[in-house]
């Protein structure tokens, strides 16, 4: 079973932020969080990972709480493109990883 | 170019049919994944190889089995024995174990059964 819990859907009005959470609370302390997104009917899209700091790269931030048992995936300015459904992953060293149902993010013009 | 490959897109066999979906790899990573995907669900974990030679059930292996005789490859054979064949499979690729390292997939093969 996944090891995450996300929303199974959300709306964002376009050129707003998306905020998407993630609830990871038996995460262990080599486990990194990894973002999916897949946009229908094609493989999944890696989007950004972390293990205790923020990340920031060019599609996305990732804000992962200090307990490390949820994090918060945002794209700063939606746009229709974004939309998709959006998987949020703990993950280490190559072993088994498994997706949950993710968060179907539509973003509204 | 590097990156996964998975051939072929579409897929059509008869019910009691093997049928065997190909996974190949040029990115030198060690492990390999083989996921199923049914409408509007998420991706389930069928069999996964950390390293040539060697592979793990996931969460739905009854009815398939697979081989990592090569680095670069990692074949699916859906057999007779699986009661619901059609589905979207997918492929995946990562690095070597150790650090942190991102999951490449691949853009699926839609399998039906007829």
């Amino acid at each position: 079973d996944a090891k995450t819990t996300q929303p199974p859907s959300m709306d964002c009005a376009e050129g707003r932020a998306a905020n998407l959470p993630c609830n990871h609370s038996t995460i262990s302390g080599n486990e990194y969080v990894y973002w999916y997104r897949q946009i229908h009917s094609q493989g999944p899209q890696y989007i950004i990972h972390g293990l205790k700091n923020n990340e920031t790269n060019e599609m996305a931030s990732l804000i992962i709480t200090e307990d490390r048992k949820s994090s918060t995936l945002i794209l700063p300015h939606a746009t229709l493109r974004d939309t998709a459904v959006y998987y949020c992953i703990v993950w280490y060293n190559n072993n088994d990883m498994r997706f949950g149902a993710g968060t179907r993010l539509t973003v509204k013009p | 170019d590097g990156g996964i490959t998975q051939s072929p897109k579409y897929l059509f066999r008869k019910e009691g049919q093997n049928v065997t979906l190909s996974c190949e790899q040029n990115l030198n990573h060690d492990a390999m994944y083989w996921y199923r995907q049914d409408p509007g669900q998420g991706l389930r974990l069928i069999y996964y190889s950390q390293i040539v030679n060697d592979f793990q059930k996931g969460d739905i292996a009854e009815g398939y089995s697979v081989s990592r005789e090569k680095k670069e490859s990692f074949p699916l054979t859906v057999t007779s024995a699986q009661k619901n064949p059609t589905a979207f499979y997918l492929c995946a690729s990562s690095r070597d174990r150790g650090t942190s390292t991102e999951a490449f997939f691949g853009q699926g093969t839609r399998l039906t059964v007829v």
